[in-house]
């Protein structure tokens, strides 16, 4: 059992390039989520995905695209990255349809935008 | 919406117990109370729940007050490993900046 995992664990990206970040959980969890967590603060939710084929925003959506491409599968999509965007994002599954509970999480990506 | 309040950092000799605070004064009949634990850089790691009743596991202990507007997360042995941000979470995607505990030898 692998958890939750993620790719790339970094990436740097010069300003106005485009990326995807791979999430997936081995769990058969039903509920997704992508999270962004700036130095020294706490997670902020960017996406989330209560079922396979739905997807609903969280805090701070702007800038981002989410794809729910299977149950096992959530990815998240910077279409042209900023400096703003520098962050550690970290995905985390849990077993509800009822998002929340408990979650896993996966051990982060962290992007640096130049 | 309800959200908590916890005390920026905290210290803790190795061995003893460590009691984290949080505040949850606008917490709602059906909100449970959720602690997750952050080591270092890593994803954090779900420790343990409550919805009004206290609650134990292997990792920790979870006191909830009578009127559930403040709990507090027990780490009965702290070990220098414990060493992390903790927080405690209501509104349930919302993880605010936790207390920061350190473990001293």
């Amino acid at each position: 059992n692998a958890g939750v995992t993620q790719t790339p664990k970094f990436q740097v990206l010069k300003t106005g390039q485009s990326m995807t970040l791979q999430c997936a959980q081995d769990m058969n969890h039903n509920s997704m989520y992508w999270y962004r967590q700036d130095p020294g603060m706490g997670l902020r939710l960017i996406y989330y995905s209560a079922s396979e084929g739905t997807t609903d925003k969280g805090e701070v959506p702007n800038g981002y695209n989410v794809s729910r491409l299977n149950k096992r599968e959530f990815s998240l999509r910077l279409e042209s990255a900023a400096p703003s965007q520098t962050s550690v994002y970290f995905c985390a599954s849990s077993e509800g349809t009822r998002t929340g509970g408990e979650q896993f999480f996966g051990p982060g990506t962290r992007l640096t935008v130049l | 919406d309800a959200k908590t309040t916890q005390p920026p950092s905290m210290d803790c000799a190795e061995g003893r117990a460590a009691n984290l605070p949080c505040n949850h004064s606008t917490i709602s009949g059906n909100e449970y109370v959720y602690w997750y634990r952050q080591i270092h850089s890593q994803g954090p790691q779900y420790i343990i729940h409550g919805l009004k009743n206290n609650e134990t596991n292997e990792m920790a202990s979870l006191i909830i007050t009578e009127d559930r507007k403040s709990s507090t997360l027990i780490l009965p042995h702290a070990t220098l490993r414990d060493t992390a941000v903790y927080y405690c979470i209501v509104l349930k995607f919302y993880f605010g900046t936790g207390t920061s505990l350190t473990v001293i030898p």
